[in-house]
């Protein structure tokens, strides 16, 4: 299976920083299939980012996704308030799709 | 809004079978995939399968040999069964709906916490 690994672990911002979340696939990924999700406490995740830079419906435009083959990135330009949560990543191009083990984003 | 609400025992003996049923609203469960995902408290994501609204399965290799979805496009609901659970089988479980084409998992349940224990 492909293996994603996220860094960092944990990521200790201020409100209004630039956050920069990687992804690192253990075998080239389409980059039509992979996706970025954000997780707060309690909540399902919620889809952010596929097709490695499409936002979805509803994100806001401080997100951004880009990359390809193994190498991708999650950009939030400036971290808002609910912006802290737990972001992962998901490959989706073979079966099983897999995710990454998560980045913490915290408020510093 | 497609809306999707998990249901089943939120306790299981281990060596019994986990019995999970998503209900989907405000949209048709025809042509689209629909996922099982898990997360183990304080942990990570893992994709449990897929069943397509004919039946058409894929599963997580890893959990395959104790796995089976099932579908029921009449009461648009689908299921999933784990069997011989175990303690390493204690999660939230979700439901969730792909988008198609390229879009992932882009309608979730809520999840519901399934223990395993005596």
């Amino acid at each position: 299976e492909n293996v994603l690994t996220q860094s960092p672990g944990t990521l200790s911002l201020s409100p209004g920083e630039r956050a920069t979340l990687s992804c690192r696939a253990s075998q080239s990924v389409s980059s039509s299939y992979l996706a970025w999700y954000q997780q707060k406490p309690g909540q399902a995740p919620r889809l952010l980012i596929c097709g490695a830079s499409s936002r979805a419906t509803g994100i806001p435009d401080r997100f951004s996704g880009s990359g390809s083959g193994t190498d991708f990135t999650l950009t939030i330009s400036r971290l808002e308030p609910e912006d802290f949560a737990v972001y992962y990543c998901q490959q989706y191009d073979n079966s099983p799709w897999t995710f990454g083990q998560g980045t913490k984003v915290e408020i510093k | 809004q497609v809306q999707l609400q998990e249901s089943g025992p939120g306790l299981v003996k281990p060596s019994e079978t986990l019995s999970l049923t998503c209900t989907v609203s405000g949209g048709s469960i025809s042509t689209y995939y629909w996922s099982w995902i898990r997360q183990p408290a304080g942990k990570g994501l893992e994709w449990i399968g897929r069943i397509y609204s004919s039946g058409s399965t894929n599963y997580n290799p890893s959990l395959k040999s104790r796995v089976t979805m099932s579908v029921d496009t009449s009461k648009n609901q689908f299921s999933l069964k784990l069997s011989s659970v175990t303690a390493a089988d204690t999660a939230v479980y979700y439901c969730a709906r792909e988008g198609g084409g390229w879009v992932p998992e882009d309608y979730w349940g809520q999840g519901t916490l399934v223990t395993v224990s005596s």
